[in-house]
């Protein structure tokens, strides 16, 4: 079946360094990609996403592409702030209703300043 | 964007007793909601899907005696562990599609249940 594979944190940095959250993917068919991201206390949220190959999601900095040929959805920013601190997630959806989302099981980012 | 709200956000009880947990969409009517159990370091798993005033789709595995779910209007779902026991304690996260953004899921902030 579907699923998803995302790198194992905790990543910690300091403020300003260059982020990489790898993800990869199975999948049948062309999924849609997102990245979520849980603040503290928080529900998650959607950062950014992709529903075609070589697409590029971008969002607060953050980017990811749609890499068919690697089955890849790596997360990067170039400066992390503290901010940043969170959990990501990296999932994908069969379907263009989203009713049905498979996600990987988190990454923990901390930001030292 | 849209607002989930997830109520409680952490509640402890004996075993044996039963739990309700409320998800509501403030700002937008919820035609669909879900509901995700998360356990430690590992993935969001879908419970089950529901729809207003309809039955709820629940997953392979999960029982449906055990978590009751009720989506008896377009912004509340309510999912109930019944006779909890420790090993129903988890991370449980609802979410729902609905208004001008049916492609996009909107989370609640989850509820964590210890059950003793």
């Amino acid at each position: 079946g579907d699923s998803v594979t995302q790198m194992e944190g905790p990543v910690t940095l300091s403020e300003e360094a260059f982020l990489t959250i790898n993800c990869t993917y199975t999948a049948t068919g062309y999924p849609s990609l997102f990245w979520y991201v849980q603040y503290p206390g928080e529900g998650l949220q959607l950062l950014l996403k992709a529903t075609k190959a070589d697409d590029k999601g971008s969002n607060k900095g953050f980017e990811a592409t749609y890499r068919k040929e690697t089955t890849s959805f790596h997360l990067e920013k170039g400066s992390v702030q503290v901010s940043d601190s969170a959990v990501y997630f990296c999932a994908l959806s069969a379907d263009s209703s989203a009713s049905k989302i498979i996600f990987g099981s988190g990454t923990r980012l901390s930001i030292r300043p | 964007g849209a607002v989930v709200s997830q109520h409680p956000s952490r509640v402890i009880c004996k075993s044996g007793t039963s739990v309700k947990i409320e998800c509501r969409s403030l700002d937008f009517q919820a035609t669909t909601m879900f509901w995700y159990r998360q356990f430690p370091k590992q993935s969001l798993m879908l419970m089950a899907t529901s729809n207003e005033g309809s039955k709820a789709t629940y997953e392979q595995g999960v029982e449906k005696d055990k978590f009751l779910i009720n989506h008896a209007s377009l912004t509340l779902s309510t999912l109930t562990v019944t006779s909890a026991h420790p090993e129903d304690s988890s991370f449980y996260i609802c979410s729902a599609i609905g208004g001008g953004t049916k492609n996009i899921q909107y989370f609640g902030a989850g509820t964590r249940l210890s059950v003793l």
